[in-house]
């Protein structure tokens, strides 16, 4: 089984709109971590968000924000205000177990347009 | 503060050629991954190191894969005999310890193997 499922092959959103990003996972441990990379046409890998299993409050970092619905095993990105820059790969990805656990597990990622 | 340094940011080798790729981690850093990036697929792990040790090579592949990481001078991720199949971007990631909340990934080295 997939243990993070992106179901969105690609999104498309007009400036200035807010943009919501799924992400399902699949786990049998109780303590986890969440994470959300970017990566733009030039390639880096650039992270932008991480939720614990454990945080009782949804993550933010600016206009990133992070819905963690735990019962429901998802935890997808919200991108509020949504800029030109925005546009590009965006990757879920998840650490099981304790935080000694250095394995990230990535979803195959969304492609993000924003269209001015 | 340099971020996690890649070289090269692309490299082209032929069939059968060698592949070397360099990754220097984070000043005070001594923990680094490397995951590799097939074509619109996300990133796997391949191998965990500390200095001068290879602590997790499991998604290493068994065969003309190999990793580094000497007590001076960056990490090196060696892919002897490349095939087509080894075209890929490469990442490498450091964290001052153990541990996946702390990770600063590089920018990617892309092999072409023509």
């Amino acid at each position: 089984a997939q243990k993070i499922t992106q179901t969105q092959p690609g999104m498309f959103v007009q400036e200035k709109e807010a943009v919501t990003l799924d992400c399902t996972y699949d786990t049998s441990d109780q303590s986890y971590g969440l994470f959300w990379y970017k990566q733009p046409s030039s390639g880096e890998m650039i992270f932008l968000i991480y939720q614990g299993s454990y945080d009782e409050q949804n993550a933010t970092e600016g206009r990133y924000s992070l819905n963690f619905q735990k019962a429901r095993k998802s935890a997808n990105l919200v991108i509020s205000a949504s800029q030109l820059g925005d546009s590009a790969m965006y990757f879920c990805a998840m650490r099981e177990g304790l935080s000694s656990n250095y394995k990230l597990t990535f979803g195959k990622g969304t492609l993000l347009t924003v269209n001015p | 503060n340099a971020g996690v340094m890649q070289n090269p940011r692309h490299l082209v080798r032929r069939r059968g050629q060698e592949a070397r790729l360099r990754c220097s981690p984070m000043k005070g850093h001594s923990h680094v991954y490397w995951y590799r990036q097939l074509p619109e697929e996300g990133l796997k792990f391949m191998v965990y190191l500390q200095k001068e040790n290879i602590i997790d090579e499991s998604g290493m592949p068994k065969e003309r894969f190999s990793a580094e990481f000497p007590k001076e001078g960056p990490s090196i991720l060696r892919i002897q005999q490349v095939v087509r199949g080894d075209s890929a971007a490469y990442f490498c990631a450091s964290s001052p310890m153990t541990g996946g909340d702390g990770y600063t990934f590089g920018s990617g080295t892309r092999l072409t193997v023509v």
